[in-house]
């Protein structure tokens, strides 16, 4: 089973700064099958970005999605203050698919 | 716009049998993966197991023991059954679609989740 680590568990920004996540995999993740969700209290998780670095439709520019092999990283080029919640990156490439632990994004 | 409604008991007793029903609204049933996902304050998310409306189905092997999961395709709809549930199964439960038609896809659709809770 791959097992993802995503750092930092809480990351603490200002709305308009910049935020990096990382998620790392204990295996290469095959062909890039790596996706970011974004949850926030009381919700589903909503997917953000898919083959590592395509966005889902309807997300914002100020996502993007980097990295292949067994690391990969979610930026938020300017944060909005909609944006902290909850961020969980997915390998889909090989069964079972799993989830990293999460990093949560909070207001500073 | 595809939905997904899920529905069954939120509250069980140690030992009973989990049963969870995902109906697919609008949209193509056929050739995706449907599959069911749980999310527990010590896990984290954890992917369950996948059917197709040929029953085709890969389990999670943590599980594969106790898990069962079914499909009837005349109502368009998926189910969970969980066997011998114990506190440790007390999660949110869901049920969702991946992006893609065929295995080994991100989930982009998801059931508003089920709170179930295991307690004598």
């Amino acid at each position: 089973e791959v097992v993802l680590t995503q750092s930092p568990g809480t990351l603490s920004l200002s709305p308009g700064e910049r935020a990096t996540l990382s998620c790392r995999a204990s295996q290469s993740a095959s062909g890039s099958y790596l996706a970011w969700y974004q949850q926030k209290p009381g919700q589903a998780p909503r997917l953000l970005i898919y083959g590592a670095s395509s966005r889902a439709t309807g997300i914002p520019h100020r996502f993007s999605g980097s990295g292949s092999g067994t690391d990969f990283t979610l930026t938020i080029s300017r944060l909005e203050p909609e944006d902290f919640a909850v961020y969980y990156c997915q390998q889909y490439g090989s069964s079972p698919y799993t989830f990293g632990q999460g990093t949560k994004l909070e207001i500073k | 716009q595809v939905q997904l409604q899920q529905w069954g008991a939120g509250l069980l007793k140690p030992s009973e049998t989990l049963s969870l029903t995902c109906a697919v609204y609008v949209g193509s049933f056929s050739g995706y993966y449907w599959s069911w996902i749980r999310q527990t304050p010590g896990k984290g998310l954890e992917w369950i197991g996948e059917i197709t409306d040929s029953g085709n189905i890969n389990y999670n092997p943590s599980l594969k023991s106790r898990v069962t999961i079914s499909v009837d395709t005349s109502k368009n709809q998926f189910s969970l059954r969980l066997r011998s549930m114990t506190a440790a199964d007390t999660a949110v439960y869901y049920c969702a679609r991946p992006l893609r038609n065929y295995q080994g896809s991100a989930f982009d659709i998801w059931g508003q989740g089920t709170m179930v809770t295991v307690s004598s």
